[in-house]
This record gives structure tokens, sequence and C-alpha cells, in this order.
């Protein structure tokens, strides 16, 4: 069963627009949430995270929304760029839980095309 | 500068083969992971270890083995009972209270 849900795999959006990366998550016991970026043949960079006591958190052009009733998180890129192309991997955790919680469980990714 | 290396960066194995993929780490990390990626598949975790001489399956340990018997190293072994060996290896270290690093891979082919 996936606990991490990244829907779309892929995302093609035209440089300077909006992009919007999706993702769902069913196990209620997840508070840490993070984005992480992934070229070809390297390992994920991280890019942004939040806490479940939040519900917005941005950098730069990066801002991370999170909707805990609807287990919905979503990165946007403002203004999205050609070196933004990437694969964008959502993952979650029990960040203050041991046990099973200290891993990260990760979504299958989305893969994001900025057409200059 | 403090980072994961891992190597080899590519590695080629003939079948029937026991293959060691190395990780270190110089960030004083306690917790370390290894991840598989196959296309569409996105990152599964084979092993963790959350302190030295210590660690866990993950939710694809079959045909894998690992030791943890320094903070900074936790090689992982491609064993010959792995039966789709072939994938992109990802190792990542966390310390407590942060989110993942990761390493830059290794590409695994079977030949």
């Amino acid at each position: 069963d996936q606990q991490v849900k990244q829907n779309s795999p892929s995302l093609s959006v035209q440089e300077g627009r909006i992009s919007i990366l999706n993702c769902d998550y069913t196990n209620s016991m997840f508070d840490y949430f993070l984005w992480y970026k992934k070229y070809p043949a390297e390992g994920p960079t991280f890019l942004i995270s939040i806490s479940s006591i939040k519900d917005k958190n941005e950098d730069g052009r990066f801002t991370v929304f999170l909707n805990k009733s609807a287990k919905h998180l979503s990165l946007h890129i403002v203004p999205s760029q050609p070196g933004d192309s990437a694969v964008y991997f959502c993952a979650a955790s029990g960040f203050n839980s041991g046990g099973s919680n200290y891993k990260l469980t990760f979504g299958k990714g989305t893969l994001l095309t900025v057409n200059p | 500068d403090g980072g994961i290396t891992q190597s080899p960066k590519y590695l080629f194995r003939k079948e029937g083969q026991n293959v060691t993929l190395s990780c270190e780490q110089n960030l004083n990390h306690d917790a370390m992971y290894w991840y598989r990626q196959d296309p569409g598949q996105g990152l599964r975790l084979i092993y963790y270890s959350q302190i030295v001489n210590d660690f866990q399956k993950g939710d694809i340990a079959e045909g894998y083995s690992v030791s943890r018997e320094k903070k900074e190293s936790f090689p992982l072994t491609v064993t010959s009972a792995q039966k789709n060996p072939t994938a992109f290896y990802l190792c990542a270290s966390r310390k407590t209270g942060e989110g993942y690093t990761f390493g830059s891979g290794t590409r695994l082919t079977v030949v």
C-alpha cells in the first residue's frame, strides 16, 4: 500500500509560469514533509520542508502548502525556469517519532519539464 | 566539506556474483539509509541503521545485506540472491531532527 502518492508522473510548463506539483498521503502519523529534486544519475537534493504545525512554507521561488485535513501537499514553483526541469519527490515521516517512522517514505516522483 | 561519498559511480556485476557498494559520510550523522531507485518506482528503502552495530530491514531487503561497524560507514552487499539487482542505489544519512542528505548514487548493472 502506497502511503505517499504522486499521481502525476510528469508535468510540462512554460518558462515563467507556475509549476504545481501535488502529493497525497494516507498515514495520519506523518507530521513532517519534504520535497527533493533529482537530476538523472545524481542523488536527490533537499528542496524544502514543512512540519504539520504549519500550512505554508516559502523559500524563494518555492512554496509548499500543506492541507492536513485532506492529507495533501503541493509544491509551487514561481516563476518556473528551465533549470528546474528534474524529477521531484515528495517524502514524509513521523518527524518526532522513533521506531518505524524514523525513516522517510517517498512518492514515485513527478518529472517536471520547463520549456523555454 | 562534509558530505556523503558513494563509490563507485558505475558498477558492473556478473550474474551469480556478490558485489559491495560503499557509502561513507563525514557529517557525524547517526542514521544511515540505503534506497533503490527503479524507473517509475520512486525510492524504495532497502536497509537502515540508526546507530552503530544496529540495522533494520526496509521494504525490499531480500537479497541484500549491510553492516554498520563504524558510524561513518554503511556498506551494502548485493548478493546473488537478489533477482533483479540492476538499479540506481542511493545512500543517505540523517542527523536527528533534520532531513536526509543523499550521496550521488551508484548505478549497478548486471551483465
